[in-house]
């Protein structure tokens, strides 16, 4: 079975500041990896993701996040915060039919 | 293309009351998922069709019915609301299911109070 925990329900940035949220997954196969972003009162959105290749995956808004199979590890970064980025933010993995997500972490962007 | 649509934004409901969520997608997908979304919880998913004309389980199915209307269209029904029930209901869908590079769309979703 597959299962993601997401280390922190809320981060709080400064503008400009880097931005990481941590994802560690477990899987018992090849992991696809996802993450999801949800602005208020709106559906999730995706990212990037992960399936094979290279593990640094560049996705939308500047956002990039990098698998790391010996630490079971899918932490999202970017380099310099934006006041449009405060978001809930969820990673999730995929296996068989579904996606599993994690309980998700809420980012704050302050000036 | 609107993508995926639900219906509808928000309900308040007693309890023992019915209703059904009806969520409609127009990228030609064949699978199709409910999920409900609760504080400190993430997603969770409900029900999921694969394909036209199958439904199968997922993690918390008690309490909701589903059904595949047809390629579009997947309803949620809720035939005895309980307050339990009171959460964010997001409808996705994606283009095959276990095609594990797929990325799953998601509707706006449905506010639901159970009192």
């Amino acid at each position: 079975a597959q299962s993601v925990t997401q280390l922190g329900s809320h981060v709080s940035v400064s503008e400009g500041a880097l931005v990481l949220l941590r994802c560690n997954y477990s899987s018992s196969v090849p992991p696809y990896l996802f993450w999801y972003v949800q602005y208020p009162n709106q559906g999730l959105q995706l990212l990037l993701k992960y399936t094979t290749g290279a593990t640094l995956v560049k996705g939308i808004n500047g956002f990039e996040a990098e698998f790391k199979k010996s630490e079971t590890s899918f932490h999202l970064t970017k380099p310099s915060a934006h006041m449009s980025d405060a978001a809930e933010y969820f990673c999730a993995v995929r296996g068989g039919n579904k996606l599993t997500f994690g309980t998700g972490t809420q980012l704050k962007v302050e000036l | 293309n609107a993508g995926v649509t639900q219906t509808p934004k928000f309900q308040v409901l007693k309890t023992g009351q019915s209703m059904t969520l009806q969520c409609a997608q127009d990228m030609n997908h064949n699978s199709m998922y409910w999920y409900r979304q609760d504080p400190g919880m993430g997603l969770r998913l409900i029900y999921y069709s694969a394909s036209e004309g199958t439904t199968d389980k997922g993690e918390v199915p008690n309490g909701y019915n589903v059904s595949r209307l047809n390629k579009r269209e997947f309803s949620l029904r809720l035939e005895s609301a309980a307050p339990s029930q009171t959460s964010v209901y997001f409808c996705a869908s994606t283009q095959r299911a276990g095609a594990h590079q797929e990325t799953q769309y998601f509707g706006p979703g449905t506010r639901l109070l159970v009192l």
